[in-house]
């Protein structure tokens, strides 16, 4: 299983910071596979931000105040995230994670991709 | 919420040694849902140990995990070069379903 994130790299305040996960080896679709989203902030730790579920059903963290937006596209095998109204705050390598059969804890992951939101 | 404190913040060894890391959570936790993750620069993240004591597929056994409760914790039998990095507990459930501590990391003495 590989994902692989792309993203922007640079995103205004107040603007939508949108991050796509690309996902080899497994069908974002196939029963029981959970898919994510994690990031790290520089000098901090590892913070959830969402996750989708095979069937398309989205959690996100409560920290993140409604902000996140997760998405996927079967046909492409990929799942992104929306995450409005950035601030300075959410500059962060944003890993994109997931399994086929797990949803409680996070087996594969990307490499990671660094969006810094300034003006 | 819950909340996971990992200590020490850095843990400073040498090759050939043996660490214990330890993750704490501010109320008792079902170890079925607890993990740990080894983050190295310029590297994705690698999940070592799920459900507090299992190792994770290619992970070597000189990697435990342990625990139950509100205390849980990570031993490397003998540290390699490789293995210096930042290492994070995870629980799941609750509210933010993910949580992960601040993380420890190895570095070398």
């Amino acid at each position: 299983l590989q994902m692989q994130e792309s993203g922007p790299g640079l995103v205004k305040p107040s603007e939508t910071l949108s991050v796509t996960c690309s996902v080899a080896g497994a069908s974002i679709g196939s029963i029981s596979s959970y898919w994510g989203w994690i990031r790290q902030s520089p000098g901090k730790g590892l913070e959830w931000v969402g996750s989708v579920f095979y069937n398309g059903s989205t959690y996100s963290n409560p920290s993140l105040k409604r902000r996140v937006t997760i998405s996927r596209d079967l046909s492409k095998n990929h799942f992104s995230l929306n995450l409005h109204s950035v601030t300075v705050a959410d500059t962060a390598v944003y890993f994109c994670a997931g399994d086929q059969y797990s949803s409680s804890w996070w087996v594969s992951w990307g490499q990671g991709t660094l969006v810094t939101v300034s003006s | 919420d819950i909340v996971l404190t990992q200590y020490p913040g850095t843990l400073s060894s040498s090759p050939g040694e043996r660490v214990t890391l330890a993750c704490r959570a501010s109320e008792s936790l079902s170890g079925n849902f607890v993990a740990w993750y080894q983050l190295s620069p310029g590297q994705a993240p690698r999940l070592l140990i799920y459900a507090a004591s299992r190792r994770a597929a290619g992970v070597p056994d000189k990697f435990s995990g342990s625990g139950s409760g509100t205390d849980f914790t990570l031993t490397i039998a003998r540290l390699e070069p490789e293995d210096f990095a930042v290492y994070y507990c995870q629980h799941y459930g609750g509210s933010p379903l993910f949580t992960f501590g601040q993380g420890t990391k190895v570095d070398v003495k």
